[in-house]
This record gives C-alpha cells, structure tokens and sequence, in this order.
C-alpha cells in the first residue's frame, strides 16, 4: 500500500529534551516536506526536500532541523525544544515539486512542556 | 513574502444549498492550486486541483475555478451533504507550499 508513515504518533516532552520526528514513503517520491498545523494559521510549511541531499527552508524553519540522506526518509529534529513547537506535525511527499498531489502522513502531536 | 488569504473562516449552510469558498494569493510564480479537506483528527486529503494552464475544473459536486491575473481562486461545492462537513484549505504550490488559514464548514441537516 502506498503511503507515508510517521512516528510517533503522540509525543509528551520537556523543554530542550532534544526529539526526531521520523518520515518515511514508499512511493519514490522525490519531493517531501515537514508541515505544522496550528488553530486559525492553516499549516505551515517548516522544511521541503526536492531530492536527496536538497533541503530548503519553508516559511518557519526556526528551531528546527532536517536531514536527506535517503530517498524515502526525512527526518524532523528539534535540537532544543520550546513550548511554542507545540504543535500538530505532518510529513508530506509528492512525485515532483510542483504540480503533482502531495500525501500526507497520518500527523504527530507534539506538546513540549 | 508570499502569502494566501482565504475566506470565509467559517461558512454555514443547509443541506442542498452551494458552499463557496475564495482565496487570495500574492505569488505569481505558483503554477499549482491544489484544495484540502480535513476532518476533525485527520490528515488533510486532495479533493480537486487546478493548475494554471486551467481556468476551471469540475468533478462531481465539487469544481474550481482559477482567475491567474487576478490571482484568486475559488472552491465550489453543490448540493452539500452533512459529510461534506470539515475544515477546507487552499494552497498554492511553486518551489514552497503556502496555504490558507482554513475554512470550516458546516452542512446542518
């Protein structure tokens, strides 16, 4: 089945307890992307990957960090984390970068405390 | 920067009537306009896209339409149903992905 996983699901942490939000898709796809979903912002774009070894950052890429060393998986890690990267996460991957449908991983909810 | 302003941030309708939702954008570069549907705990699902060689497209109830040169585009969708209940979002899609801050709407029965 194709599809993009995301793990974990859930995750309680404490503040600077660094974390790696793992991504994987088994399409071969070479796009994918790390989103962040608040109340009343939609979702935000933090970090795109356009191939192996090619990252770029999104719109909010502060505290946060990716790695491409293989085509199906990127990873999202925050170093250090803070409260306000509270939030609801998603990994994306598409066929191409920009006129191809992305799919959407099932989500992580992150709460740092 | 590039931004989508979308509208209305919360629509209610009855059963049968027409949704329509707007969105804004500044890019000019975005050749992508793809719509989001995302129920409540789920991930956001494509229901229809658009690109810009394309100034409307339909499927079932649901169509786009695309105005590149004033850069706006729209979600419509016919004789709703209470499933078609959830919160909306438009993109637009170049080099990043930007999207709008979501529309929810409610179909009362």
């Amino acid at each position: 089945e194709a599809q993009v996983t995301q793990n974990p699901r859930y995750l309680i942490t404490v503040t600077g307890k660094k974390l790696t939000v793992t991504c994987s898709q088994n399409m071969n796809h070479e796009y994918m992307s790390w989103y962040r979903q608040d109340p009343g912002l939609g979702l935000r774009q933090i970090y795109y990957s356009m191939n192996v070894e090619v990252t770029d950052k999104g719109d909010v890429p502060e505290g946060y960090k990716v790695s491409r060393k293989e085509k199906r998986n990127f990873p999202l890690i925050l170093e250090s984390p803070s409260p306000n990267q509270t939030s609801l996460y998603f990994c994306a991957s598409s066929r191409g970068l920009t006129t191809y449908e992305q799919y959407f991983g099932p989500g992580t909810r992150l709460t740092v405390t | 920067g590039e931004n989508v302003e979308q509208h209305p941030s919360t629509l209610s309708v009855q059963e049968g009537d027409s949704a329509v939702i707007k969105c804004t954008y500044s890019d000019s570069a975005s050749n992508y306009f793809p719509w989001y549907k995302q129920e409540l705990g789920k991930r956001p699902q494509l229901i229809i896209d658009i690109r810009s060689n394309v100034g409307e497209k339909k499927d079932q109830r649901i169509a786009v339409t695309l105005n590149k040169t004033a850069k706006h585009f729209s979600l419509h969708i016919t004789e709703t149903q209470p499933e078609d209940s959830a919160v909306y979002f438009c993109a637009i899609r170049g080099f990043k992905t930007i999207f709008g801050a979501g529309t929810r709407l409610f179909v009362k029965a």
